[in-house]
């Protein structure tokens, strides 16, 4: 079944406001990755995280590993028109092969 | 041209019919994958073939064959499929067949069975 979970599966922000999704992991990952996937696109890497606690910023976006090394957060400020798409996070599992969350759609309206 | 190329991009098939799916990567990485999306799942993980060999089968039914000649091209054959087959087929590569690798994505194929 289903590993990873993100939440939550849809939202809907008004251009300008902020935006958070949250990712839960059934077991402790050694790393976890966020990938976007704009409307009728394919996933594209975003970042990569290793270490507990770790706090990554790019730009308007700010990743964040929790200390259990179990969950995740993308956290965008100020959101643009140019945000919108899925949003996935993707840890590995069993065979050490990369399984990737439900994902959180983002639609931002102007 | 550079990164990973799949085509068709999209494909209309019968039940009855056979047809491929291909993925070329142009990054010298040496792992390929097949993940499949649909409307009702997220991405699921279908092969990994790490240096020409298969390390990974996900419980795929058998009417998807893959085949991985040499380390840049990855093939999907279709035979016999279902209309639930339907979905976005994601061809991806990587440095490393470890879940600590990041996958680049080709554009997909997009499957319609009727």
């Amino acid at each position: 079944g289903q590993q990873v979970m993100q939440i939550p599966q849809y939202q809907h922000v008004q251009e300008g406001e902020d935006f958070t999704t949250y990712c839960n992991s059934s077991t402790t990952l050694s790393n976890i990755q966020w990938y976007k996937q704009r409307p009728g696109g394919h996933p594209v890497f975003l970042i990569q995280l290793v270490k507990s606690g770790e706090v990554k910023k790019q730009k308007r976006l700010t990743f964040q590993f929790g200390e259990a090394k179990k969950n995740s957060s993308l956290h965008i400020t100020a959101t643009q028109t140019t945000d919108v798409g899925t949003y996935f996070c993707a840890g590995p599992y069993n065979t050490d092969k990369l399984i990737f969350g439900t994902g959180t759609r983002l639609q931002v309206f102007p | 041209e550079t990164g990973v190329t799949q085509t068709p991009r999209h494909l209309v098939m019968g039940m009855t019919n056979k047809k491929s799916l291909k993925c070329e990567q142009h990054l010298g990485h040496n792992a390929m994958y097949w993940y499949k999306q649909s409307a009702k799942k997220p991405l699921e993980l279908m092969f990994v073939y790490s240096l020409e060999e298969r390390v990974e089968n996900n419980s795929v039914p058998s009417r998807f064959s893959p085949e991985c000649p040499n380390s840049s091209h990855l093939f999907l054959h279709l035979h016999t499929l279902q209309p639930e087959d339907s979905a976005l087929y994601l061809c991806a590569s990587s440095q490393g067949a470890s879940g600590a690798n990041v996958l680049t994505f080709g554009a997909g194929s997009r499957l319609t069975v009727l």
